[in-house]
């Protein structure tokens, strides 16, 4: 079954470095996501990404975020100057499409990588 | 804004026992819901969804019925394995076209044999 691969699965940094978490979306989808989870916290938005650019962002994903689609299969998430905040699980997702058929549009996760800031 | 809430967990129950995780949810309009479910070292999984209201999503024995009335969904099973012990999440997508999902804090069920 295809699945949504995120690399590293532990991520350790020293607060002011630059970060990129790495994802590869199930090849035939079209709408990339990010969202993280705090420990303790509830998972919670930060981007989707579609056709090149961003299509919705919350207002965490201020500008030390970024996201980019490098080649055909990657996609990434770069935290410019991490903060001792910063540090959480990140899940990337992807879907097929965002709306109409339902089978569509699910959305479809990886397996996290886990960000520590010290 | 749109919110989920969920019970807190941990839910510690023995096998074959009856399972209820409470979900209720705040939204405009005609929200879909889902749940979630984080095995061990593994990532989200889709286990059920509905997009309207009445609605039962069913999967693997789990069942979560779509109540605009209560403003809930909760998940349930009738008889629980231990092979069930995970982290379920309670999740909407709005219906005013966002693609984001907005979470609940999830919910870490524990199953003895």
């Amino acid at each position: 079954e295809p699945e949504v691969t995120q690399t590293p699965s532990h991520q350790v940094t020293q607060m002011g470095q630059e970060v990129i978490l790495r994802c590869v979306p199930i090849s035939n989808h079209l709408y990339f996501y990010w969202y993280r989870q705090i420990l303790g916290q509830k998972v919670e938005f930060l981007v989707s990404f579609y056709n090149n650019e961003i299509s919705e962002k919350s207002e965490i994903f201020d500008d030390q975020f970024s996201v980019e689609r490098p080649d055909g299969s990657n996609f990434t998430l770069k935290i410019r100057s991490t903060k001792l905040e910063d540090s959480a699980m990140y899940f990337c997702a992807s879907s097929e499409t965002s709306g109409g058929a339902e089978a569509k549009n699910i959305q479809y996760f990886g397996a996290g990588t886990r960000l520590s800031v010290l | 804004g749109d919110s989920v809430t969920q019970m807190e967990g941990p839910v510690t129950l023995s096998e074959e026992a009856f399972l209820t995780i409470n979900c209720t949810y705040t939204a405009t309009g005609y929200p879909s819901l889902f749940w979630y479910v984080q095995y061990p070292g593994e990532g989200l999984q889709l286990l059920l969804k509905a997009t309207k209201a009445d609605d039962k999503g069913s999967n693997k024995g789990f069942e979560a019925t779509y109540r605009k009335e209560t403003t809930s969904f909760h998940l349930e099973k009738g008889s629980v394995q231990v092979s069930d012990s995970a982290v379920y999440f309670c999740a909407l997508k709005g219906y005013t076209g966002r693609r984001a999902l907005t979470f609940g804090s999830g919910t870490r069920l524990q199953v003895q044999p």
